[in-house]
């Protein structure tokens, strides 16, 4: 069964300071995507990549936030100058173009931000 | 505005039991609508899609209905069991053809033994 990884599974920041999400998607997937779920609420759309370039993006991904695919396996999230509202649940998934019943999730990165 | 709403209070209900959940929309006109499960602290897994044009999916003990006219879908488990506790999410693409998924805010299942 292919699966979406994530690292660090947590990752714990002073304000201020830039964090780096990273993930490996599923190898033959074209979409992908960052989600983020403040603890208690539901699963936010912030980006999701096609093509070398973001496709789509939410009023939360601000300039703050970026994203980079810097080679064939791994996709980033970056966050520049992390805030106490960043702290969150921030899951990467993965989808197969035309198959859209095929979004898998990757396991997750619980950043909090002191 | 768009909206996805799921009932936020949790449901318990006795193991054997068929569990309903709804969800219902405002605001969009999806081709279809995603049903997945979330456990604590994990991501969410797909389940099932069913389309505008289908009145009604299977798979296993899982059913999902979508009415178009009523802006509603219902997802169902037969004879449910504990293992089917978790919170269960609905989610519609923004904009035909952006793969750009919103979720409802989840309806939590409890299944009681």
């Amino acid at each position: 069964e292919p699966e979406v990884t994530q690292t660090p599974s947590h990752q714990v920041t002073q304000m201020g300071q830039e964090v780096i999400l990273r993930c490996v998607p599923i190898s033959n997937h074209l979409y992908f995507y960052w989600y983020r779920q403040i603890l208690g609420q539901k699963v936010e759309f912030l980006v999701s990549f096609y093509n070398n370039e973001i496709s789509e993006k939410s009023e939360i991904f601000d300039d703050q936030f970026s994203v980079e695919r810097p080679d064939g396996s791994n996709f980033t999230l970056k966050i520049r100058s992390t805030k106490l509202e960043d702290s969150a649940m921030y899951f990467c998934a993965s989808l197969l173009q035309g198959r859209v019943e095929t979004q898998y999730f990757g396991p997750g990165t619980r950043l909090l931000v002191l | 505005s768009q909206k996805i709403e799921q009932n936020s209070e949790a449901l318990n209900i006795q193991e054997g039991k068929t569990a309903t959940l709804t969800c219902n929309y405002t605001n969009y006109s999806p081709a279809y609508l995603q049903w997945y499960r979330q456990d604590p602290g994990r991501g969410p897994v797909f389940l099932l899609l069913i389309r505008e044009n289908e009145k009604e999916k299977r798979k296993e003990r899982l059913k999902v209905t979508f009415d178009t006219t009523l802006k509603q879908s219902l997802f169902h488990i037969t004879a449910s069991q504990p293992a089917d506790s978790a919170t269960y999410l609905c989610a519609l693409e923004q904009g035909s053809g952006t793969y750009k998924y919103i979720f409802g805010t989840g309806t939590r299942l409890k299944v009681l033994a």
